[in-house]
């Protein structure tokens, strides 16, 4: 089974500092790749997502993504941090293997802080 | 495009009594829904996965019996926590899904349940 690791429980940035969340998947071969971020009492949204293709995908708000197959990794990442960003950000895995249900492996969280 | 919305957004119920929790699909039809409950600094743990006519499949070690879920039709899915007690507190979110051949899941804003 897939899972899903994010090494960082929590994060703390200064405002218009650069931001890199990590992210590692445990799969067999090529999954589908998300990042979703929930603000507090909020649902989830998501930013991006990693299908196939270029390695480098691009999302809302400023967000970028890289998948990385020899590092099994699918980092989030952010040139300049607006205080907006303080969030729980949450990697996520489809995995093919699933089976007709397709659900989606979540990663433990990342909680951003924001420093003014 | 792709809203979801939950109603309630919170409630409060007293130990012993059932609620009920509803998502909707506003912009498309949802053929599978899945739940999520998420406990405070958690991540997501899915509960059941349901499309729609049919029986809902559980997570192990989900009480089939104590959270009851209804897909019955392709806007909406509802969830009834039965005799509700305190350690059924938490947040529940619920996602929906447009098509069975993707991973992308579409999230509500959660409903926040305290049981007293």
């Amino acid at each position: 089974a897939q899972s899903v690791t994010q090494p960082d429980i929590h994060i703390t940035v200064s405002e218009g500092a650069s931001l890199e969340l990590r992210c590692n998947y445990s799969y067999g071969a090529t999954p589908y790749l998300f990042w979703y971020v929930q603000s507090p009492g909020q649902g989830l949204q998501l930013l991006l997502k990693y299908f196939s293709g270029d390695t480098l995908v691009q999302g809302i708000k400023g967000f970028e993504a890289e998948f990385k197959r020899s590092q099994s990794s699918f980092n989030l990442r952010k040139p300049s941090v607006h205080w907006s960003d303080a969030a729980e950000y949450f990697c996520a895995v489809g995995a093919p293997s699933s089976g007709s249900a397709r659900q989606l492996t979540f990663g433990s969280g990342t909680q951003l802080t924001v420093l003014p | 495009g792709a809203v979801v919305s939950q109603h309630p957004s919170w409630v409060i119920c007293k130990s012993g009594t059932s609620v009920k929790i509803e998502c909707r699909s506003l912009d498309f039809q949802a053929t599978t829904m899945f739940w999520y409950r998420q406990f405070p600094k958690q991540s997501l743990m899915l509960m059941a996965t349901s499309n729609e006519g049919s029986k809902a499949t559980y997570e192990q070690g989900v009480e089939k019996d104590k959270f009851l879920i209804n897909h019955a039709s392709l806007t909406l899915s509802t969830l009834t926590v039965t005799s509700a007690h305190p350690e059924d507190s938490s947040f529940y979110i619920c996602s929906a899904r447009w098509a069975s051949g993707t991973y992308e899941q579409y999230f509500g804003p959660g409903t926040r349940l305290t049981v007293t």
